[in-house]
């Protein structure tokens, strides 16, 4: 009973570096989305992805790259680190239709950006 | 566009009188509404939704909340909190079933003893 999971927990990268976020669902879920949490700013979309195949951006998608190769994985890809991106980011997931689901979270990627 | 506003950063309450987390939106259309919870280093776990209905919606942990379309807002209430009640508690809206979901600001509840 996996549900989100996300990797890795902690990171610190320093200005200029690459990496990706990864975030995995088991659930077979259509909706996966990437947010950033910040303090005093709530929870910011960054991109969103409502199928395999299928990405479009967020409230604040520069400097982040995604695509959905599958519908389990949804990695999320900082092409040059700097420091205002140093945040807790979150991967979350959930199925929708007529009855519309709640999203499943994962618990996190804290990075840190020197 | 679609927009969630949470006025208060903080409330305070004491154990065992009533609280209100209060939420306004805005979207085009009839909105979709959800109250998440945030316990410390945890994602957010889900608490209540309004898709459709009765505009009084129950959720988890005792939690309730009011949809009003005039005042387009989705407050969150309780009869009586418990000090375990204490989190980060976040709003959130969407257009329609298949769109974008935006998140509020956060409002952090205290919960004294």
């Amino acid at each position: 009973n996996a549900g989100v999971t996300q990797t890795p927990k902690f990171q610190v990268l320093k200005t200029g570096q690459s990496m990706t976020l990864q975030c995995a669902q088991d659930m077979n879920h259509e909706y996966m989305s990437w947010y950033r949490q910040d303090p005093g700013m709530g929870l910011r979309l960054i991109h969103y992805s409502v199928g395999a195949g299928i990405t479009d951006q967020g409230e604040v998608p520069n400097g982040y790259n995604v695509s959905r190769s599958t519908t389990e994985d949804f990695p999320l890809r900082l092409l040059s680190a700097a420091p205002s991106q140093t945040s807790v980011y979150f991967c979350a997931s959930s199925s929708y239709g007529t009855e519309d689901q709640p999203q499943h979270f994962g618990d996190g990627t804290r990075l840190s950006i020197l | 566009a679609q927009s969630v506003a949470q006025p208060e950063d903080q409330v305070n309450v004491a154990e065992g009188n009533p609280l209100t987390v209060k939420c306004t939106y805005s979207v085009s259309g009839n909105p979709y509404l959800f109250w998440y919870v945030q316990y410390p280093n945890r994602g957010l776990q889900f608490l209540l939704k309004y898709i459709t209905g009765d505009n009084l919606v129950k959720g988890s942990y005792g939690f309730e909340a009011e949809f009003n379309k005039s005042q387009t807002s989705f407050h969150l209430k309780k009869p009586s909190a418990l000090v375990s009640d204490s989190a980060l508690y976040f709003c959130a809206v969407r257009r329609s079933s298949a769109s974008k979901i935006i998140f509020g600001s956060g409002t952090r509840l205290s919960i004294r003893p």
